[in-house]
């Protein structure tokens, strides 16, 4: 039973528009969310974040959206760089206390054409 | 600039050899979680420790993984005997969970190949 489905095993995006990768998870116990970005050969990188109090957090061109009701969150990157082509995880956790471990997605692989 | 690092970055070894993996963490990390990644699975929690103590190793398959915390600098992982089906690549990751901050950062992994 996937607890945290990134539906979309790719999706391909033009140099300069708008990227958005989703994520749902069915754990209603999930308060902390994160994504992280994977490049071949290297280890997950942590990008960006949100908490259940919240429902946007902004970093640079990276914002995350959190839905609660729809148990939704969503990473949008704008504008798309190549660089940022790589495979992105979204990731949940519980933060009461002993809920240290993450559960992930299965990714997306996402590519940024020039 | 901080980060995990792990040892070795490959492994190439016959089936039914012992195969140990190393990971230090992050100075200061008290939270050390090792993962598998395949590409059927995704990344998979094997087992974690919190302040070098064993909280969770139930994503392992206990009759071949073990999994150690020997010191707050020195986290392994071994296989005793590997079998084929354990080729994957092995995340180690350390965080501080603090409040509602849960941030884990892993390490570049050990692609294990068993043949």
């Amino acid at each position: 039973d996937q607890q945290v489905k990134q539906n979309s095993p790719s999706l391909s995006v033009q140099e300069g528009r708008i990227s958005i990768l989703n994520c749902d998870y069915t754990n209603s116990m999930f308060d902390y969310f994160l994504w992280y970005k994977k490049y071949p050969a290297e280890g997950p990188t942590f990008l960006i974040s949100i908490s259940s109090i919240k429902d946007k957090n902004e970093d640079g061109r990276f914002t995350v959206f959190l839905n609660k009701s729809a148990k939704h969150l969503s990473l949008h990157i704008v504008p798309s760089q190549p660089g940022d082509s790589a495979v992105y995880f979204c990731a949940a956790s519980g933060t009461g206390a002993g809920s240290y471990q993450l559960t992930f997605g299965k990714g997306t692989k996402l590519s940024v054409i020039p | 600039d901080a980060r995990v690092t792990q040892t070795p970055r490959d492994k190439v070894t016959e089936m039914g050899q012992e195969v140990t993996m190393r990971c230090q963490p992050i100075l200061g990390h008290n939270t050390v979680f090792w993962y598998r990644q395949t590409m059927m699975q995704g990344l998979e929690l094997l087992a974690y420790f919190r302040n070098r103590a064993p909280l969770d190793d139930s994503g392992m398959p206990k009759d071949r993984f073990s999994a150690e915390m020997p010191d707050a600098t020195l986290a392994t992982l071994k296989i005793q005997p590997s079998e084929p089906r354990d080729s994957a690549v092995y995340f180690c990751a350390s965080g501080r969970p603090e409040g509602l901050r849960n941030e884990q950062f892993f390490g570049p992994g050990t692609r294990l190949t068993v043949l």
